[in-house]
């Protein structure tokens, strides 16, 4: 069993929907990250928290809005994506960046854009 | 160059083989390693955390070669339940940035 939880397991929306992923953990990491995967590739980094403040954005665009309400959880507002953003989304966890430890990965959320 | 590389596959071997993948990294400062594996639309999840002095979980063996600068993984006796893409991923202390390779696909035939 994972330690990440993320929900909604699987998403469908339109263009002009606005929906959000929602991540959460118990184990005390301070960083918690979003990636986006897309088939047969690997993760690839959208945003990072440390310490419930935003440390990395990898030149994501807007429609695409990150929140860290607390150092457990973490949010992925959604709103006027593409067909291209179909993909899945991974959150993950690790103890801080002096650690360097192993990222904890949640089942990830798998969203369709129609 | 990529920062971190690794041989896409297929790699299709027999059950009972033995199957070793390389990943090499092109940052000399990064610090840890990591092999994890990733089954169709799940997560990755970890395999093995790979240390200086090399080391091993069972069938596992995975190494570092840091003047080389690549890790390896060794599967011995393989089973169809390994048959899963292997992503090499690399880090460095002090930085968020976690490096996934391409990831190599191996399929275990019966």
């Amino acid at each position: 069993d994972t330690e990440v939880t993320q929900t909604p397991k699987h998403l469908v929306m339109g263009m002009t929907n606005k929906k959000s992923l929602k991540c959460e953990q118990h184990m005390g990491h301070r960083a918690m990250y979003w990636y986006k995967q897309k088939a047969k590739k690997p993760p690839e980094l959208m945003f990072v928290y440390s310490y419930e403040k935003l440390s990395i954005n990898e030149s994501v665009p807007s429609r695409f809005s990150p929140e860290c309400p607390n150092s457990s959880l973490l949010n992925l507002h959604l709103h006027a994506l593409q067909p291209e953003d179909s993909a899945l989304y991974l959150c993950a966890s690790s103890q801080d960046s002096a650690a360097a430890g192993e990222l904890f990965f949640g089942e990830g959320s798998r969203l369709t854009v129609l | 160059r990529k920062e971190v590389e690794q041989d896409p596959g297929p790699f299709n071997v027999p059950e009972g083989a033995t199957v070793a993948f390389n990943c090499t990294y092109s940052n000399s400062a990064s610090q840890s390693f990591f092999w994890y594996r990733q089954d169709c639309r799940k997560e990755p999840k970890l395999l093995m955390s790979v240390y200086s002095s090399g080391n091993e979980d069972g069938r596992f063996t995975a190494q570092l070669n840091r003047a080389s600068q690549y890790i390896s993984l060794l599967i011995r006796d393989s089973k169809l339940s390994d048959s899963a893409t292997y992503l090499c991923v690399v880090t460095t202390s002090g930085t968020y940035k976690y490096i996934f390779g391409t990831g190599t696909r191996l399929k275990v035939l019966a």
